[in-house]
């Protein structure tokens, strides 16, 4: 079955950590995105690639990177310079051209203790 | 720039009953429109889209909604609520111009639905 995977799916650290969530997926799309969902917020984009070796900062960056080295991954680091990083971490995917439509994972629960 | 504009961020509805979540946006260019439909701790499921053609979208799950470019919305309906249709929902509005086709999302609205 085609899709995105998203590990683990419940992850918890320590202040002052640093921490990397997965996301692949087997779709073969060019673009993939990284959101953080907080109550009451909505969908916040951290960051984007439109395609392999390249990125793009969202619009809540700060604390946080990114790699693409991989059209099937893109890792997400939560960075110790991340001030409040408790949140739902959600990816997502879109094949280029097309609709403009995102097919995204099951999330990441990250927790700092 | 584009916004969108969740007006109930809350709605309860008994099973059986007509279901109406408001959504109003803003864009600078021709917007495409969705809603998408999240499960507690799930991630994101494409509800319906709309890309310029038909103003009367028909989605997943008996779902519709039509786009009102007078009225700058996009509400989504259902005629009758079923139990497992408590969730939130999210109309979000893409650019589409570039700009790595970003989405914007509205807060969302969590649905209710009673016996």
């Amino acid at each position: 079955d085609g899709g995105i995977t998203q590990s683990p799916k419940y992850l918890f650290r320590k202040e002052g950590q640093n921490v990397t969530l997965s996301c692949e997926q087997n779709l073969n799309h060019d673009a993939m995105y990284w959101y953080r969902q907080d109550p009451g917020q909505g969908l916040r984009l951290i960051y984007y690639s439109q395609i392999v070796n390249d990125f793009q900062k969202g619009d809540i960056a700060e604390g946080y990177s990114v790699s693409r080295e991989k059209k099937e991954s893109f890792p997400l680091t939560v960075t110790s310079a991340q001030k409040n990083p408790t949140a739902f971490y959600l990816c997502a995917s879109k094949r280029t051209g097309g609709l403009n439509e995102q097919f995204f994972g099951p999330g990441t629960r990250l927790t700092v203790l | 720039a584009q916004s969108v504009t969740q007006l109930d961020s809350h709605v309860s509805v008994s099973e059986g009953t007509p279901v109406l979540l408001r959504c109003n946006y803003s864009s600078s260019y021709s917007p495409s429109l969705f809603w998408y439909v999240q499960h507690p701790n799930k991630g994101l499921q494409l509800l319906l889209k709309y890309t310029s053609a038909a103003t009367l979208v028909k989605g997943i799950n008996g779902f519709e909604a039509e786009f009102k470019k007078s009225e700058t919305s996009f509400h989504l309906t259902k005629p009758s609520a079923h139990m497992s249709d408590a969730a939130e929902y999210f109309c979000v509005v893409s650019d589409g111009a570039g700009g790595g086709n970003k989405l914007t999302f509205g807060t969302g609205t969590q649905l209710k639905v009673e016996l």
